[in-house]
């Protein structure tokens, strides 16, 4: 069966420090990736997606993500986090097989800056 | 332009009764994704339509079914509810059904 796992559930740094949030899948097939972000009292919106090409792909506010397919993994990236990235954090995977789709969530990850 | 909306933002149910949700997808989207997100959880997918087509369905039980119209707007049907159906109900549009999604604002089901 497909799953996704997100790593860390809870993280909490402070402003300017890295972030890394890890996603790994299990999936045998083709899939498309997703990172998505819900700041508090909004909307799930999408933060970047892979679908194919360059395995390093860039998103909204400065996030970055890499496709590694031997490590079934999608870990999201920023270089120096901000206050206003406080945030819960999911990945996502969409398997397509014979034209039928099946999205999988993570849990989550909560993201806490520290001003 | 507008997002996609759903409706109602609240509702309360008794358990063993239905309940109807509705959501209109962003224009220009034919593909609509429903998911169930309790608390603490991530949204886990209840089905995928794609011009009025199912495209997809997640492991829920047949109590859970939906459809789209020609217009591509959707309801989600749940019969008989259980207390374990309380959780928000999202509804995501994308172009066609291999895309990325945007959400509404979800349904917020309470079941008693």
């Amino acid at each position: 069966a497909q799953s996704v796992s997100q790593h860390n559930h809870h993280v909490i740094l402070s402003e300017a420090a890295s972030l890394e949030l890890g996603c790994n899948y299990s999936y045998g097939g083709t899939v498309n990736l997703f990172w998505y972000v819900q700041y508090p009292g909004q909307h799930l919106q999408l933060l970047l997606k892979y679908f194919s090409g360059d395995p390093l792909v860039k998103g909204i506010k400065g996030f970055e993500a890499e496709f590694i397919k031997s490590k079934f993994s999608f870990n999201l990236r920023k270089p120096s986090v901000q206050w206003s990235d406080t945030a819960e954090y999911f990945c996502a995977v969409n398997a397509n097989s014979g034209g039928y789709q099946k999205v999988t969530f993570g849990i989550g990850t909560k993201l806490q800056v520290i001003p | 332009d507008a997002g996609v909306t759903q409706s109602p933002t609240h509702l309360i149910k008794t358990r063993g009764q239905h309940v109807t949700l509705r959501c209109s997808p962003i224009s220009g989207h034919k593909s609509v994704s429903w998911y169930q997100q309790v608390l603490g959880q991530g949204p886990q997918f209840i089905f995928q339509y794609y011009e009025k087509e199912e495209r997809g369905r997640g492991n829920f039980p047949d109590r859970f079914s939906a459809r789209q119209f020609p217009n591509y707007s959707s309801e989600l049907n749940v019969n008989a509810l259980l207390l374990g159906d309380s959780a928000l109900y999202l509804c995501a549009s994308s172009l066609t059904s291999n895309y990325e999604q945007y959400f509404g604002p979800g349904t917020r089901l309470t079941v008693t």
